[in-house]
């Protein structure tokens, strides 16, 4: 089975802090993503990354920035927490594709982070 | 216009009825449909996915695709209480990589 695993279940940051969620998946995915969901806005992507060292922003990459040093680590960094970034944050991993096919192309998410930002 | 749209719901149901959860989508460059279900303060996990026009049965689950009327349905038969959640759909598109969009989501209540 995928495993994704998140640092942390719950989370309470100050403002101004900087914060560092870290995700880990065990099969050997290309594809990490980081998301963010909140009441009645659904799921929104904040960064993807499809190779060590490469990422791509979302929809919502601002006051967030990622890192990808190996291949089954992907970090999301909020340089100085706001309150606006109370969330829950959920990330995913998923294959690269060239064609559609049942164990390949999906996403896999992880338990999530519910932060609090006070 | 959003990517992917759902009605919110609430959706309910009594026990044992067929539950039908719809969603469209905005591009027709889109490929592949998937729907996940989310249990409250849990993370979504993928439970049907669809390429092709027509219907797919896995269990109690059947996934409906029409792309020329950009519509994607998911329906639970004999609905149980613990199908209870929130069902997300999502859709790839080739052009964008990997990129998944994700609807908001119908909540679905199966009553007792």
């Amino acid at each position: 089975d995928v495993k994704v695993t998140q640092s942390s279940r719950y989370l309470v940051k100050r403002t101004g802090e900087k914060v560092f969620l870290e995700c880990v998946q065990d099969m050997d995915h290309e594809n990490m993503f980081w998301y963010r969901q909140d009441p009645g806005l659904g799921l929104r992507l904040i960064y993807f990354s499809y190779d060590v060292k490469m990422k791509e922003k979302g929809d919502i990459p601002e006051g967030y920035s990622v890192s990808r040093e190996k291949k089954e680590r992907f970090s999301l960094i909020l340089e100085s927490a706001s309150t606006n970034q109370t969330s829950m944050y959920l990330c995913a991993s998923g294959t690269q594709w060239d064609r559609p096919s049942r164990n390949t192309d999906t996403q896999y998410f992880g338990p999530g982070t519910r932060l609090t930002v006070l | 216009q959003k990517e992917v749209e759902q009605n919110s719901g609430p959706l309910s149901v009594p026990e044992g009825a067929i539950a039908s959860l719809n969603c469209t989508y905005s591009d027709r460059g889109s490929q592949s449909f998937f729907w996940y279900r989310q249990y409250s303060g849990k993370s979504p996990e993928l439970i049907m996915f669809i390429y092709s026009n027509g219907d797919k049965e896995d269990g109690r689950f059947t996934a409906q695709l029409n792309k020329a009327s950009q519509y994607v349905s998911l329906l639970i038969r004999d609905s149980q209480p613990s199908d209870s959640a929130t069902y997300l759909c999502a859709v790839k598109r080739w052009n964008t990589g990997n990129q998944f969009y994700f609807g908001t989501g119908t909540s679905l209540t199966v009553i007792p």
